[in-house]
């Protein structure tokens, strides 16, 4: 069955420190990958994207992301995090299921960031 | 640029009442989709459509009913409101079948159910 999992329901960082989100999938076929970011009161806003190629992606607000097949992963990432990008964030895996293009998420992380 | 349009952003209804969410995109995108969001679930997929006069049923449909009368416009109703329907909803859109084309999500409407 196809699942996205997301192990940390909430994770605290400083300002400054560096941050990883872990994403592990299980998907029949080739996965296209996102990270979505959503702010208290928000919508989703669209992060980055894995579809084919480097498997590196680089999104918007400093965040970058990593594709590992091998492990099911696809992990974000951020250098040095901002007050800013507390929020929570949700991994989803994409495909055409059925004649249509669909999305499964994970139940998604919750970021505290402390200063 | 509108962007997903969702109306109304907040409602209370009493258990038993009817309403509908509107769901409205100026993109001219093919497919529709809500979504409902709870604490520890993630989004799951209530229904969706794949073009005008077509709806289909998600992962969670009972309870909710939708039309897609225009291709600009996806309704969610709930014919009989109950409290296990206290959530989020989300709709959002994509231009097509291309499955790397990124959904984009409205803001929200917060449901509560008495």
């Amino acid at each position: 069955a196809q699942s996205v999992t997301q192990p940390d329901i909430h994770i605290t960082v400083s300002e400054g420190a560096s941050l990883e989100l872990r994403c592990n999938y299980s998907y029949g076929a080739t996965p296209y990958l996102f990270w979505y970011v959503q702010s208290p009161g928000q919508g989703l806003q669209l992060l980055l994207k894995y579809f084919s190629g480097d498997t590196l992606v680089q999104g918007i607000k400093g965040f970058e992301a990593e594709f590992k097949r091998s492990q099911s992963s696809f992990n974000l990432r951020k250098p040095s995090v901002h007050w800013s990008d507390a929020a929570e964030y949700f991994c989803a895996v994409g495909g055409v299921a059925g004649g249509y293009n669909k999305l499964i998420f994970g139940a998604g992380t919750r970021l505290a960031v402390h200063p | 640029n509108a962007g997903v349009t969702q109306t109304p952003k907040f409602r209370v209804l009493k258990t038993g009442q009817s309403m509908t969410l509107l769901c409205a995109q100026d993109m001219n995108h093919e497919y529709m989709y809500w979504y409902r969001q709870d604490p520890g679930m993630g989004l799951r997929l209530i229904h969706y459509s794949v073009g005008e006069g077509t709806t289909a049923k998600g992962e969670v449909p009972d309870g909710y009913n939708v039309s897609r009368l225009k291709k600009q416009n996806f309704l969610l109703g709930l014919e009989s409101a109950a409290p296990s329907q206290t959530s989020v909803y989300f709709c959002a859109s994509v231009k097509g079948e291309t499955s790397n084309q990124p959904q984009h999500f409205g803001d929200g409407t917060r449901l509560s159910i008495l």
